[in-house]
């Protein structure tokens, strides 16, 4: 099956500092990614659906000048954490839709974000 | 999207056949039922898709009633690597349809 990729699977970082997470689809073209942050015991949230070549549609509640998403290539997509705070702590994962496919989507294996 | 309603939890004998509810009775015609599963700590998984007929793959079977308005999920011989948290999802076709995940099922496969 088709494979997404994220890095860096875990980061330590201090408040304040910014954090950019990648997530690539390895063997296919994903016209759209979609962004997720999962808080220990809940379900997955959806931050943000991008698109190539247009700017990212965030959910209500997201703030999109915290949450810097550029998907520059048919291939990857980066998610920013500006200014990150420990309530910003938890696991993000990213999925991708191929460009051709029955719309099953692809997940990243996630990157634990941790914030001092 | 439709919203679905499963159980919180489930246990299953290790190879037995798990049978994993899903109630989405607010379903429309062109929705298409997906299921994924996420094991601890990784990123979701996808298992298995239908429309209106059942489904079968090398992971699972899918059972979707005539009525569409619930399905059930078949791993036919659980296995402990199957212990997972379970999500069914309703979804429209279409690259740009974005899935909203819910609680889920936890199975947890007893040895």
């Amino acid at each position: 099956g088709a494979v997404v990729s994220q890095h860096p699977s875990w980061v330590i970082c201090k408040s304040g500092t910014s954090v950019k997470i990648e997530c690539r689809s390895l063997d296919f073209q994903a016209t759209t990614m979609f962004w997720y942050r999962q808080f220990p015991k809940q379900s997955l949230m959806l931050m943000a659906t991008s698109n190539e070549g247009s700017k990212a549609t965030y959910e209500q509640g997201v703030e999109k000048d915290k949450f810097l998403i550029n998907h520059a290539s048919l291939t990857l997509s980066t998610l920013t954490v500006t200014s990150a705070h420990p309530e910003d702590s938890s696991f993000y994962i990213c999925s991708a839709r191929e460009q051709r496919g029955f719309n099953e989507q692809f997940f990243g294996p996630g990157t634990r974000l941790t914030v001092l | 999207d439709a919203k679905t309603t499963q159980p919180t939890s489930m246990d299953c004998a290790e190879g037995r056949a798990a049978n994993l509810p899903c109630n989405h009775s607010t379903i429309s015609g062109n929705e298409y039922v997906y299921w994924y599963r996420q094991i601890h700590s990784q990123g979701p998984q996808y298992i298995i898709h239908g429309l209106k007929n059942n489904e079968t793959n090398e992971m699972a079977s899918l059972i979707i009633t005539e009525d569409r308005k619930s399905s059930t999920l078949i791993l036919p011989h659980a296995t402990l690597r199957d212990t997972a948290v379970y999500y069914c999802i309703v979804s429209l076709y279409g690259g740009y349809q974005k899935v909203t995940f819910g609680t889920g099922t936890k199975l947890q496969v007893i040895p």
